[in-house]
């Protein structure tokens, strides 16, 4: 059946670091991929997303492309700021949303 | 355009009882999902609701059920409450797009805990 496995965290960098987090998905149809935040005590908040193969989203510094190849939409930033800290959800759509187990990234000064 | 909102943002409830949780769609959305998030993990499906009618159920009991309004507000109700309930539920609005959906825009949540 569809689902997302993500790169388990959690992960510390230091201001300016690059990111890379990985998530790959298994899926019977070609669904779109989705990036989610979450800040602590919120709820999730769209980071970018891509509808077709080849696709590249991006938002604040963040990128992911679809890999069709790879079944794969890895997240990059390549300079991360303290207020990055947040989790990171890798998500992709089917008749359902289906979300990975997160990413805690934490970014220290 | 107003966003989804959810209410209550937080709840206390002792086990046996039941509990309704309320959420509005974003303008112009025909799809609510509810989902459940256990601390330090990632959303699972509850349900789906298009048009006022269930389409598509996660792996939860009869105990978790839902509702849509005209206006595309949705309920979803828990009842007999177990300790294990105790997650934040999110509610998600999509817009049309058929009965797949295409993206979700989320609310803040509702936090219960089941004591």
């Amino acid at each position: 059946g569809d689902s997302v496995t993500q790169m388990e965290g959690p992960v510390t960098l230091s201001e300016e670091a690059f990111l890379t987090i990985n998530c790959t998905y298994t899926a019977t149809g070609y669904p779109s991929l989705f990036w989610y935040v979450q800040y602590p005590g919120e709820g999730l908040q769209l980071l970018l997303k891509a509808t077709k193969a080849d696709d590249k989203g991006s938002n604040k510094g963040f990128e992911a492309t679809y890999r069709k190849e790879t079944t794969s939409f890895h997240l990059e930033k390549g300079s991360v700021q303290v207020s990055d800290s947040a989790v990171y959800f890798c998500a992709q759509t089917g008749n359902q949303f289906y979300f990975g187990t997160g990413t805690s990234l934490t970014v220290i000064p | 355009e107003t966003g989804v909102t959810q209410s209550p943002t937080h709840l206390i409830k002792t086990r046996g009882q039941q509990v309704t949780l309320r959420c509005s769609s974003q303008s112009g959305h025909n799809t609510v999902s509810w989902y459940q998030q256990a601390l330090g993990q990632g959303p699972q499906f509850i349900f789906q609701y298009y048009r006022e009618e269930e389409n598509g159920r996660g792996n939860f009991p009869p105990r978790f059920s839902g509702l849509q309004f005209p206006n595309y507000s949705s309920e979803l109700n828990v009842n007999a409450l177990e300790l294990d309930d105790s997650a934040l539920y999110l509610c998600a609005s999509s817009p049309p797009s058929g009965r797949r959906v295409s993206e979700a825009f989320f609310g803040q949540g509702t936090r219960l805990t089941v004591v």
